[in-house]
């Protein structure tokens, strides 16, 4: 079974500032996606950024970027430049293939971006 | 493009009564799955349609759970009869067999309080 851990239930950063949240995972999949969905106040979540776990290239868009480290079962998730609009609960999600890929989160890390 | 909708956005009954929550797809998409956050815990999975057929119902807690997708469309959730432990956010996403990275496209959630 496939668990997905993270570890900080709440951060804060300054504005403009540089935020990194963690999250581990644990899956027998050989083959799999690991992504970080934010969820707004609003409610509606939304994916941030996504890897695939063959590539060893860390994913990047824009502001946001990853460091995946496939032997520790590592996937952070740095925003660079930190705006108000940052501020949301983030899911750290992994996805094994070849199945229904029914995403597994974890509990989720709510960041303050403070002004 | 229409995003994934859920209806109600809130619900609150009292212990005993049922519940049908409603969660229409994007359009076109044959993937469609239901997910539970309870209070400050994860995220779980409870089931998978594809099309109208259901792919995998292991995080389904128990019997009064009924989910149905009639058509291949829309899909509902019906709680019958609901519990105190069934308060919690209910989600539903959807996802294109074949779209990239498998990416799952979520609703806003329905916020379900069983009193």
């Amino acid at each position: 079974a496939q668990t997905v851990t993270q570890s900080q239930p709440e951060m804060s950063v300054q504005e403009a500032e540089t935020v990194t949240l963690s999250c581990t995972y644990d899956t027998s999949e050989s083959d799999y996606y690991l992504f970080w969905y934010k969820q707004p106040p609003s409610r509606q979540m939304i994916l941030v950024i996504r890897q695939e776990a063959y590539k060893q290239q860390n994913a990047t868009e824009n502001r946001f970027s990853v460091n995946f480290q496939k032997a520790a079962k590592s996937f952070s998730l740095k925003i660079s430049d930190s705006q108000l609009g940052d501020a949301a609960m983030y899911f750290c999600a992994c996805d094994a293939q070849g199945g229904s890929e029914k995403l597994v989160f974890g509990k989720g890390t709510k960041l303050t971006v403070n002004p | 493009e229409a995003g994934v909708t859920q209806f109600p956005s809130h619900s609150v009954i009292e212990k005993g009564q049922t519940v049908t929550l409603r969660c229409d797809p994007i359009s076109g998409h044959d993937n469609l799955y239901w997910y539970r956050r309870v209070m400050g815990k994860e995220i779980k999975f409870l089931l998978h349609f594809v099309k109208e057929s259901k792919q995998d119902e292991s995080g389904m807690p128990n019997n009064r759970f009924l989910a149905e997708r009639t058509g291949g469309t829309y899909s509902t959730l019906k709680v019958q009869p609901a519990e105190l432990e069934d308060s919690g956010v209910y989600f539903c996403a959807s996802r294109l067999t074949g779209g990239p990275y498998n990416e799952q496209f979520f609703g806003p959630g329905t916020r379900l309080t069983v009193l």
